[in-house]
């Protein structure tokens, strides 16, 4: 499996953006970047993924490098509730429902 | 509400008993997948299942097994010759697709003495 490299903890003040890198150098064509979180006590949820193009949704924006070896997650007003450890996993799309391969995250931390 | 249930939440076992976590999901998901967390560790797949009647072994299947009788259950046993079965076990399931999000359980956290 392709692996990815996040730093093991960041810390943010509440209401101010924030931006998780993840390092990805030897991703292949096929493989989506894909983010989950994980709360306190609680198993993952899915963040977002994308493949090329920079994506958004509710939770947050994922820009993608144009060569595609790295990625950032954008929280874009970080809450305490955003408090969590943050996956970046990389998924190869061709494969069938190939499980996901998690790493040791980035423990994000939000000040008050 | 649809979603992935697990329980208990939390289980207490002597050592040298096999004891089996429960997973239920009622949301249609023809995939469901068992990991295991260890403190300040990421997650480690330990079965997963495509499709009912057939699963996979994940990376750390040793004194583990499982089954998959119905699309709706996938029960993890964790027998007495796991070495170190003390962990948080995690439960998942999703739709065919490889890009299709994984839901998670809650989890349910085991204690061996």
């Amino acid at each position: 499996d392709a692996k990815t490299t996040q730093p093991n903890s960041m810390e943010s003040n509440e209401e101010e953006p924030v931006h998780l890198p993840c390092n990805h150098s030897t991703i292949s064509g096929t493989d989506y970047i894909h983010w989950y979180r994980q709360l306190p006590s609680q198993g993952p949820e899915y963040v977002i993924h994308g493949l090329t193009s920079n994506v958004n949704n509710r939770m947050a924006s994922l820009a993608i490098a144009e060569d595609r070896k790295s990625s950032t997650l954008i929280l874009h007003r970080a809450t305490l509730r955003d408090a969590a450890v943050y996956y970046c996993i990389l998924r190869d799309a061709g494969s069938g429902n190939t499980p996901l391969v998690f790493g040791k995250g980035t423990r994000l931390s939000v000040i008050a | 509400d649809g979603g992935i249930t697990q329980s208990p939440k939390y289980l207490f076992r002597k050592e040298g008993q096999n004891v089996t976590l429960s997973c239920e999901q009622n949301l249609n998901h023809d995939a469901m997948y068992w990991y295991r967390q260890d403190p300040g560790q990421g997650l480690r797949l330990i079965y997963y299942s495509q499709i009912v009647n057939d699963f996979q072994k994940g990376d750390i299947a040793e004194g583990y097994s499982v089954s998959r009788e119905k699309k709706e259950s996938f029960p993890l046993t964790v027998t007495s010759a796991q070495k170190n079965p003390t962990a948080f076990y995690l439960c998942a399931s999703s739709i065919r697709g490889n890009n299709s999000p994984l839901h998670f359980g809650n989890g349910t956290r085991l204690t061996v003495t």
